[in-house]
């Protein structure tokens, strides 16, 4: 079975610094996904990123980045610019694709409270 | 983006009572639901996988018969929590993937549960 693991339970940041949550995961497959999601106060599940496991090149969504390393099974997650509305949970997921389109299961890491501090 | 409902937003019901929550997805079709269970400052717990047509697939350790789910169409999914006890209070979250390869899976707001 795959594992997330998100070694940070909690992290602080100054607005307009910059932050970097970690992620490992453990699996034998070849072909899935990781996900990062941002869970505020409100408790609505929000996606913030994505990364196919086929691709190198890391993705970006305007101040959120990802440190992908496949080899070492690191999916770190990099918010530049830090924002008050930044603050929440954020959680690691991962999703294996043998199982095909019918198949979306996420695993999901403990989590990172991450507050933005003015 | 696509959105998905949960209704209602809070429930309070007895101990030994059941209970329904509803997951509907508004904008696009879905085969698959997914509910999940959080609890305070914790994760999300996958509790079963709900498919349109055909018998939902619990998790290991999840009570098929006290967690009952009903896929009743290609936009509604049900959770019910039969005879609830106050271990069962929770936070009960269901989303749903849109599919078209995109893979992301798109969340309900939640619904907080409370047995008194």
């Amino acid at each position: 079975a795959q594992t997330v693991t998100q070694s940070q339970p909690e992290m602080s940041v100054q607005e307009a610094e910059t932050v970097t949550l970690s992620c490992t995961y453990d699996t034998s497959e070849n072909n899935y996904y990781l996900f990062w999601y941002k869970q505020p106060p409100s408790r609505q599940m929000i996606l913030v990123i994505r990364q196919e496991a086929y691709k190198q090149q890391n993705a970006t969504e305007n101040r959120f980045s990802v440190n992908f390393q496949k080899a070492a099974k690191s999916f770190s997650l990099k918010i530049s610019d830090s924002q008050l509305g930044d603050t929440a949970m954020y959680f690691c997921a991962f999703m294996d694709l043998r199982g095909g389109g019918s198949n979306y299961k996420l695993t999901f890491g403990k989590g990172t409270l991450l507050t933005v501090n003015p | 983006g696509a959105v998905v409902s949960q209704h209602p937003s809070r429930v309070i019901c007895k101990s030994g009572t059941s209970v329904k929550i509803e997951c509907r997805s508004l904008d696009f079709q879905a085969t698959t639901m997914f509910w999940y269970r959080q609890f305070p400052k914790q994760s999300l717990m996958l509790m079963a996988t709900s498919n349109e047509g055909s018998k939902a697939t619990y998790e290991q350790g999840v009570e098929k018969d006290k967690f009952l789910i009903n896929h009743a169409s290609l936009t509604l999914s049900t959770l019910t929590v039969t005879s609830a006890h106050p271990e069962d209070s929770s936070f009960y979250i269901c989303s749903a993937p849109r599919g078209g390869g995109g893979y992301e899976q798109y969340f309900g707001p939640g619904t907080r549960l409370t047995v008194t």
